[in-house]
């Protein structure tokens, strides 16, 4: 069973474009959203993340949206550049247990 | 903190051969996890640990995989005997679980069975 369900797959952007990517998730037990962000060769590693009683949070360039009701969060990347280019895993967790989805793999057209 | 170290980086085997990763956690931290990454499946939790006792094994592919924590600064993973559908990147992260669950990865080992 897919706890955590992401889209797109595959994303492409022009450099300073808008990235989006989009998660559900099923278990309303989940209490935490953490985004994580993987270059080539590297583990993930924490991106950004909320906590569902907020509704948005914005660090730089980075935003999640997140809608409790409907179960969803998505990241928002801003003036997408070059080396934004990697794999977006989103990820939904509580206490020790941490669910990822499949990954988006982000390309920005330089 | 060096991090999260997992060694081998790379390990090509023969199938049905014994494959043993292994991974230190970053200090203090008391919960341990190991992911496998692949194309098809993204990021996979296999097993994760919390104060060296397993806590939940569910995603364990099968038989052939087992893993340890005999303290709170190593685990192994292993695969016995290894096949080539387990090909794949296996990950170590470790958190320390006193409010929100931030996990910090490894490298990771590139396993290949031939």
């Amino acid at each position: 069973q897919q706890q955590v369900k992401q889209s797109p797959q595959s994303l492409i952007v022009q450099k300073g474009g808008i990235s989006i990517i989009n998660c559900a998730y099923e278990n309303t037990a989940f209490d935490y959203f953490p985004w994580y962000q993987q270059f080539p060769g590297k583990g993930p590693a924490l991106l950004i993340a909320i906590r569902p009683d907020v509704s948005e949070k914005k660090e730089g360039r980075f935003t999640i949206s997140f809608n409790k009701s409907a179960k969803q969060f998505s990241l928002h990347i801003m003036d997408s550049q070059p080396g934004d280019s990697a794999t977006y895993f989103c990820a939904a967790s509580r206490d020790d247990k941490i669910i990822f989805g499949k990954g988006t793999r982000l390309h920005i057209l330089p | 903190d060096a991090g999260v170290i997992q060694s081998p980086r790379h390990e090509v085997t023969e199938m049905g051969q014994e494959v043993t990763l292994r991974c230190k956690p970053i200090s203090g931290h008391n919960s341990l996890f190991w992911y496998r990454q692949t194309m098809m499946r993204g990021l996979e939790l296999l097993i994760y640990f919390n104060n060296n006792v397993p806590i939940d094994d569910s995603g364990m592919p099968e038989d052939r995989f087992s893993a340890k924590m005999p303290n709170a600064s190593f685990s192994t993973l292993k695969i016995q005997p290894s096949e080539p559908r387990d090909s794949a990147v296996y990950f170590c992260a470790s958190s320390f679980t006193g409010g929100v669950t931030e996990a910090f990865f490894g490298q990771g080992t590139r396993l290949t069975v031939v």
